[in-house]
């Protein structure tokens, strides 16, 4: 069964402190790996991974993937208040010719001004 | 339009009735996804279209699930006799194509909360 785990499941920091979210994955046929952010009920797209060991960047937001350890991890650096949210990760993953997502439950960050 | 809509935004029904939830995707989006999100959890895959015809249904939970889609745009996820272990806010998402490696984005709509009473 395909799995996405992510740790912590919340985070409480105070602004200005840097955080590094988990993403660690079991699944067959992987394509790539998503990071979301969601706030309300839409999660928003941040990040697409396909190549180990290549960051990618957005201000103050990083994420990083290793297809070997099968995990990836999302920094951010100097949080706001406005980065608090739950942060998804998903899977891509081939079945049957067709592509999909498996999602983890989410990490749950709380910036504290 | 501007993107992808859903409605009702809520919808609060009696257990055993049936309920239909719309997703309207951004114009020209051949693939349409739904999604569920319980309390808590994170996003559980139900079904995907590519078109009008949806090849993977896998994640519908039970046979009182059911989505069509029709023109290759407006889709409706219809719950019949619905249960309280049904409620949940239902996302949909839609996509220029199939997922492909390299290439990729999916948008996704503001969602419908659906509470069984």
């Amino acid at each position: 069964e395909d799995k996405v785990v992510q740790s912590p499941l919340s985070l409480v920091v105070h602004e200005g402190d840097t955080v590094t979210l988990n993403c660690s994955y079991e699944v067959t046929n992987f394509r790539s790996l998503l990071w979301y952010k969601q706030e309300k009920k839409a999660p928003t797209f941040l990040f697409m991974l396909t190549s180990s060991g290549i960051e990618k960047k957005s201000g103050r937001l990083s994420s990083i993937l290793d297809n070997k350890e099968l995990f990836s991890i999302l920094n951010i650096t100097a949080t706001q208040t406005g980065d608090s949210a739950v942060y998804l990760c998903a899977v891509t993953i081939s079945n049957f010719g067709n592509e999909k997502l498996t999602f983890g439950t989410g990490t749950r960050l709380t910036i504290i001004p | 339009g501007a993107g992808v809509s859903q409605s009702p935004s809520n919808k609060v029904t009696e257990k055993g009735k049936d309920v239909e939830l719309r997703c309207d995707p951004i114009s020209g989006h051949t693939a349409l996804y739904w999604y569920r999100q319980s309390l808590g959890q994170g996003l559980e895959f139900l079904i995907y279209f590519q078109g009008n015809s949806a090849p993977d249904k896998s994640g519908l939970p039970s046979d009182r699930f059911s989505a069509e889609r029709t023109g290759g745009s407006v889709s409706t996820l219809t719950i019949q006799r619905t249960q309280q272990e049904d409620s949940a806010v239902y996302l949909c998402a839609s996509s220029l194509g199939r997922l492909r490696r390299g290439v990729y984005e999916q948008y996704f709509g503001p969602g419908t909360r659906l509470t069984v009473t």
